[in-house]
């Protein structure tokens, strides 16, 4: 199975600074059709998960274009430009090139300092 | 707009067995692959299960494999999860996904004696 390790596991940010979270697999996330199949998820407090990024840099409708991915193979990073109050909560990485299983990073939680 | 929405859950013994339930609505269901993931209290996303659009395949996660079953009714536009042998660690809020893009609330499983 694919292991995805997020860094930080806790990220205290300050309103208005970026924000970086960190995002590895245990092997290369690039896929046979030549995609690499890497989302980013965001949960706030007492809601289900929200899809944020697709395919490693693709914003979802709706999402602010503060958001955005990059990376590629192993390593993968979702940046905030600028962090809001509402975007607090826990942030997941999680591949879907090599299923079964889908497998999700331990999450990474957002608080304001 | 895509609904998905979770029922079934509840409090069972160990040993026990619960059936959840998604209703989905908005989109041509026969279409689309469905997946089941689940989050303990307090802990991360965890990959349950999933089933191909017409029902002829399935995936499990191994902590799952060989007491849970997954189906689909696509002439009542509902996917479903039966959930055998339960084992206190099933304890979980369990989401109905498609695409891993929309997300159910979620319907909360105990295993509890």
């Amino acid at each position: 199975d694919v292991v995805m390790t997020q860094s930080p596991l806790a990220l205290p940010v300050t309103l208005g600074q970026p924000a970086s979270i960190s995002c590895r697999s245990s092997q290369s996330l690039v896929h046979s059709d030549g995609n690499t199949y890497l989302n980013w998820f965001q949960q706030r407090p007492g809601q289900s998960p929200r899809r944020l990024i697709y395919k490693v840099s693709n914003r979802d409708s709706g999402v602010p274009d503060r958001f955005s991915g990059s990376g590629s193979g192993t390593d993968f990073t979702l940046k905030i430009s600028r962090v809001e109050a509402e975007d607090v909560g826990v942030y997941y990485c999680m591949q879907g090139t090599h299923w079964p299983p889908w497998t999700f990073g331990q999450g990474t939680k957002v608080e304001i300092k | 707009e895509v609904q998905l929405v979770e029922s079934g859950g509840g409090l069972v013994q160990p040993g026990g067995s619960l059936r959840l339930s998604c209703a989905a609505s908005g989109f041509t269901f026969s279409s689309y692959w469905m997946h089941w993931v689940r989050q303990a209290p307090g802990k991360g996303l965890v990959w349950v299960s999933r089933i191909d659009s017409d029902g002829s395949s399935t995936s499990y996660a191994d902590s799952v494999k060989g007491r849970f079953t997954i189906s689909r009714d696509n002439a009542k536009n509902t996917v479903y999860l039966q959930m055998n042998s339960l084992r206190t660690e099933d304890t979980a809020v369990y989401y109905c996904v498609r695409g891993f893009e929309y997300w159910g609330r979620g319907t909360l499983v105990t295993v509890s004696s």
